[in-house]
């Protein structure tokens, strides 16, 4: 079982601010992917990376950013937070080779106002 | 194309009930895998079972068991004599090569457990 954490648990923020949502994971994963959850609803993936230096776009369009610098740490940012980027942001990382088997960190509750 | 259907939005049980939870699935892979997880109201993914196509048997743990039949295209998950516990969202997942293996979700049931 994998440990994923994510920073900040909750974050209220005013529209326009720049947010860097923050997530890693200690067990060596390459894999790590950004879900994006309105409560109770299907999750999308917006990003995800198979290692450092590697990122691809997910399913769901997303106005956000993602770097992947280290194998552990998998950081998204807005450039510009907008009401419509109030969701729950889900992080998840799992091993090579695949197929495998996603573990998710506790999630990013987000609200801009 | 790869599709998961959970046909049930939400479901209440009383506990001590026995109650299952249908998953559906589409994919043209030969080989694919299908997950299931629980969400509580804290709001994490839990990691609860993963099986491969090329194993039809069903799998118990505890209270939850799992009955995966590939003649329907199916991977229900039962839980037997709920508990107050159990309320949470529940979701399947497919992940298959045509997909990348990328996870594809089904859109959750709802479970209630009322005491």
């Amino acid at each position: 079982e994998a440990d994923i954490y994510q920073t900040p648990r909750y974050l209220v923020i005013g529209t326009g601010k720049k947010i860097t949502l923050e997530c890693s994971q200690t067990m060596g994963h390459d894999k790590m992917y950004w879900y994006q959850q309105d409560p109770g609803m299907e999750l999308h993936l917006i990003h995800y990376s198979y290692g450092v230096n590697s990122t691809e776009k997910g399913d769901l369009s997303s106005e956000s950013t993602v770097s992947r610098i280290r194998t552990e740490h998998f950081p998204l940012t807005l450039e510009s937070a907008r009401p419509s980027h109030t969701s729950q942001y889900l992080c998840a990382s799992s091993e090579k080779p695949s197929p495998d088997t996603q573990y998710f960190g506790p999630g990013t509750r987000l609200t801009v106002l | 194309a790869q599709k998961v259907t959970q046909a049930q939005t939400e479901i209440s049980v009383v506990e001590k009930e026995d109650v299952t939870l249908d998953c559906v699935y589409e994919t043209r892979d030969t080989t694919y895998y299908l997950f299931w997880y629980k969400q509580p109201p804290s709001g994490e993914l839990v990691f609860l079972i993963r099986r491969n196509s090329f194993d039809e048997q069903n799998e118990i743990s505890g209270r939850y068991s799992w009955n995966f039949q590939k003649s329907t295209s199916s991977f229900n998950f039962t839980i037997t004599a709920s508990q107050v516990v159990d309320s949470a969202v529940y979701f399947c997942a497919l992940s298959g090569r045509s997909g990348t293996y990328k996870y594809i979700f089904g859109t959750g049931t709802r479970l209630k457990v009322l005491a």
